[in-house]
């Protein structure tokens, strides 16, 4: 199984809601990341775990929290986003001796309104 | 810092006809580069990665890339194109702390009959 699933597939909120993205891989990867994409452009990395903790925050806005609570789950909780956040948010998991060959999922379309 | 430059930002080939996209990278030592395909809506899958040796690299669905160290060129080509590789490309550069991938602005392949 080479799949990384995440749900919800789109999700809209207001920017005073609270809501979460949840991912999920059973690859026996120890790193997983969050990325969040603007329409055509790259991928921008905002958060990495590596055996469930914390290991890069790029100066995410604290209104974006991720949680690791296996190692096979990876949530982001969403609160008080604001329009500019909508995005396509992007989990991604990998060896943790390979961070780079990536398996991604197909991401959480995102829209705040 | 390393950096990942995509000349072309869309590129139009005819169904059959041979693809090259291009590269280039700056890094201080020998890279770890990668080709990520994005559908529309979907996540990024993984075409081809180099890392050492042999500096021409076979991938998925056709595709290859050949490493030119004195040109910093990550090159992706096809022989024959088809409708179904119509997909925003990227390339990738694994970053010097082994933490995370740095990507290009990616390129836009579009596909006519």
């Amino acid at each position: 199984d080479t799949e990384v699933t995440q749900t919800p597939k789109h999700l809209v909120m207001g920017m005073t809601n609270k809501k979460s993205l949840k991912c999920e891989q059973h690859m026996g990867h120890r790193a997983m990341y969050w990325y969040k994409q603007k329409a055509k452009k790259p991928p921008e990395l905002m958060f990495v775990y590596s055996y469930e903790k914390l290991s890069i925050n790029e100066s995410v806005p604290s209104r974006f929290s991720p949680e690791c609570p296996n190692s096979s789950l990876l949530n982001l909780h969403l609160h008080a986003l604001q329009p500019e956040d909508s995005a396509l948010y992007l989990c991604a998991s990998s060896q943790r001796t390979d961070p780079y060959e990536q398996y991604f999922g197909p991401g959480t379309r995102l829209t705040v309104t | 810092a390393q950096s990942v430059t995509q000349p072309d930002i869309h590129i139009t080939v005819s169904e059959g006809a041979s693809l090259e996209l291009r590269c280039n990278y700056s890094y201080g030592a020998t890279p770890y580069l990668f080709w990520y395909v994005q559908s529309p809506g979907q996540g990024l899958q993984l075409l081809l990665k180099y890392f050492s040796g042999d500096t021409l690299v076979q991938g998925i669905k056709g595709f290859e890339a050949e490493f030119k160290r004195s040109q910093s060129s990550f090159n992706l080509r096809k022989p024959s194109v088809h409708w179904s590789d119509a997909a925003e490309y990227f390339c990738a550069v694994g970053n010097q702390a082994g933490t995370a991938l740095i990507f290009g602005k990616g390129t836009t392949l579009s596909v006519s009959s």
